[in-house]
């Protein structure tokens, strides 16, 4: 399985209600990132929180990581149908120089 | 503008055809990537670039090739060998080789086999 596996797999809710996505992964990290990805559409990156950080804020997002259980949470406060999209971790394994990504979130914001 | 682009947005191609898909950067950056995207999936990685004329192969490069032979482009030729190459392809691009750097994305371009 891949190395960063996120949960749940899709996640609808209203409008103005928190979201939270989870991230879980195998082995040693550098840095874990969240990357956001509209359909259709390239990435972008959202925020990147270093193994020897706990959480880590940006505007509406805040990020987690605990590296005892090997995971990571995003929430999005405050969700916007602006915020639809599918939502996607990514660890920097220690020796690897590359991202792996895991397989998203799918998020849907009902107005 | 700063960014990275991707040509073209859409292509087809017959069976036992290869074709290259471009993959620009005017961001100055050194590092650049190939990721593979199947409907509902995450991305894999496909091959990757450190520096110019020098790349390695990432976790599904059979069936693929590349090429770095200036900064600032990084194009991907999918070859007959590969025999399920309907996909979502996206280039990226990061400051350095070391994976602290964020990437950058471009739009994609979506290939279908006819």
């Amino acid at each position: 399985s891949q190395q960063g596996e996120e949960d749940p797999q899709a996640l609808s809710i209203q409008e103005g209600e928190n979201a939270t996505m989870n991230c879980s992964y195998k082995t040693s990290i550098n840095n874990l990132q969240w990357y956001r990805q509209n359909s259709g559409r390239g990435l972008v990156h959202l925020i990147l929180i270093r193994s020897n950080e706990r959480e880590k804020h940006s505007g509406r997002l805040r990020v987690t990581l605990d590296t005892s259980k090997k995971s990571s949470s995003l929430l999005i406060t405050a969700s916007r149908a602006a915020d639809t999209a599918s939502y996607f971790c990514a660890t920097d394994i220690q020796g690897a120089q590359k991202l792996v990504f895991g397989q998203g979130t799918r998020l849907t914001i009902n107005p | 503008d700063g960014g990275i682009t991707q040509s073209p947005k859409y292509l087809f191609r017959k069976e036992g055809q290869n074709v290259t898909l471009s993959c620009e950067q005017n961001l100055n950056h050194d590092a650049m990537y190939w990721y593979r995207q199947d409907p509902g999936q995450g991305l894999r990685l496909i091959y990757y670039s450190q520096i110019v004329n020098d790349f390695q192969k990432g976790d599904i490069a059979e069936g693929y090739s590349v090429s770095r032979e200036k900064k600032e482009s990084f194009p991907l030729t999918v070859t007959s060998a590969q025999k399920n190459p309907t996909a979502f392809y996206l280039c990226a691009s990061s400051r350095g080789g070391s994976s602290y750097n964020e990437q950058f994305f471009g739009p994609g371009t979506r290939l279908t086999v006819l």
